[in-house]
């Protein structure tokens, strides 16, 4: 079957400028979950949707950044004002579901090939 | 928050038995350790997760001592398809706020 797909792969904006990116996650995929990772460096955790909601939007760096999810499918993040330091590869992932307390286990991610994100 | 800590690369030959350390402080006490593999221009992809004790798949075997304040994850005879970033990945501690960690990865390069 399909798997994580994002959209688009690659965009470039200029600072100050909106951008919208695109998460699809694997079908009946209840859990997707948004991670940022800056050039040569790790993945860093920013938000994390259970069905359509996301019970800790603390990991968004700025109040710039934006996440929803509907329809328990399609997820999109969205970035205001662009700033050079949010140029980095956007990372989706999804799970069958996240039970109880823990998120690091419950299930494998499945993550998307990203959206590399750069901002003049 | 969790901290964790990896060795930032590690170098191996081939069919050697490679280990990788995250030592993890403040980690959810009831969640999981996981470890991914990342290749350049693609998303991290799973390899082992483990709670206590040791686990072992086909690919690998992580070690976990009863503190949980360190994971081990073990190649067993390395090939330059491994040649890879590898991540540890916890659950933040229980205060309230559900988050994830990644370890800041470790660069394995395997050479013939």
């Amino acid at each position: 079957g399909a798997g994580v797909s994002q959209s688009p792969s690659n965009k470039v904006t200029e600072k100050g400028k909106d951008v919208e990116l695109r998460c699809d996650p694997i079908s009946g995929h209840t859990a997707l979950y948004w991670y940022r990772q800056r050039l040569g460096q790790g993945l860093e955790f920013l938000i994390y949707f259970q069905g359509n909601s996301a019970p800790d939007k603390s990991g968004l760096p700025s109040d710039r950044f934006s996440a929803e999810r509907t329809g328990e499918s399609v997820s999109t993040l969205t970035i205001q004002r662009t700033q050079q330091e949010d140029s980095a590869v956007y990372l989706c992932a999804s799970t069958r579901e996240v039970t109880g307390w823990g998120l690091a286990g419950v299930s494998e991610q499945y993550f998307g090939p990203g959206t590399r994100l750069t901002v003049t | 928050l969790a901290k964790t800590t990896q060795p930032i690369s590690m170098d191996s030959y081939e069919g050697q038995e490679v280990n990788i350390t995250c030592s993890h402080n403040n980690i959810a006490t009831n969640d999981y350790i996981t470890w991914y593999q990342q290749f350049p221009s693609q998303g991290p992809r799973f390899i082992i997760q483990g709670y206590k004790t040791k686990v072992t798949n086909e690919v690998a075997s992580l070690f976990i001592p009863a503190d949980r304040k360190s994971s081990t994850l073990s190649l067993p005879r390395v090939s330059l398809s491994d040649t890879a970033v590898y991540y540890c990945l916890v659950g933040d501690i229980n205060t309230g706020r559900r988050a994830l960690t990644f370890g800041s990865g470790t660069r394995l390069q395997v050479q013939p």
